[in-house]
């Protein structure tokens, strides 16, 4: 299957800090990347849709200017955390769909601790 | 809107027992996908299986089964002679055929599975 490499795969940050965490698709294009958060015991929660070329579309309740995101080419989309705080801490992780297929290949996810 | 539930959150069996994962979904739409996926410990997500609506026949790959019935809107997953190696949080997910380009996914709360030795 398609592979979905996410990176890193875990960071500790300082409070105020922003953090970036990579989503490629290593062996096809994507036009739309998901973004997922994962509380402890929780289900994966969308966070937004990116779409290459194009201003990601958000889930209500997620804030734009905290979640920055960024999908500058077919085959990398980024999340940045920006002035991070310790409620940020989560497992985050990014899905890409192959265009004409349903299925969507996740990353391995990024687990960050805000400190 | 879509829905997922999995009723059971933990579930504990003795290895080589069955077991089987419930998932109830809604949704408007008449052509959808229904999957299932493995979330061990390491916290990546494995995929399973994929089934479009269209599809009802049952699925069966080495101890894994599938039932899907649209009737009951249920898409219940078996492992037969479960394995320690099992132990995983299992998601079920739906995702409706949209327009616009994408189709985003939709997952139940995750059954933590516990298979004791």
């Amino acid at each position: 299957g398609a592979v979905v490499s996410q990176h890193p795969s875990r960071v500790i940050c300082k409070s105020g800090t922003s953090v970036k965490i990579e989503c490629r698709s290593l062996d096809f294009q994507a036009t739309t990347m998901f973004w997922y958060r994962q509380f402890p015991k929780k289900s994966l929660m969308l966070m937004a849709t990116s779409n290459e070329g194009s201003k990601a579309t958000y889930e209500q309740g997620v804030e734009k200017d905290k979640f920055l995101i960024n999908h500058a080419s077919l085959t990398l989309s980024t999340l940045t955390v920006t002035s991070a705080h310790p409620e940020d801490s989560s497992f985050y992780i990014c899905s890409a769909r192959l265009p004409q297929n349903t299925e969507a290949f996740f990353g391995q996810g990024t687990r960050l601790t805000v400190v | 809107a879509q829905k997922v539930t999995q009723a059971q959150t933990e579930i504990s069996v003795v290895e080589k027992e069955d077991v089987t994962l419930d998932c109830v979904y809604e949704t408007r739409d008449t052509t959808y996908y229904l999957f299932w996926y493995k979330q061990p410990p390491s916290g990546e997500l494995v995929f399973l299986i994929r089934r479009n609506s269209f599809d009802e026949q049952n699925e069966i790959s080495g101890r894994y089964s599938w039932n899907f019935q649209k009737s009951t809107s249920s898409f219940n997953f078996t492992i037969t002679a479960s394995q320690v190696v099992d132990s995983a949080v299992y998601f079920c997910a739906l995702s409706e055929a949209g327009s616009g380009g994408y189709q985003k996914v939709t997952f139940g709360i995750g059954t933590k599975l516990q298979v004791i030795p």
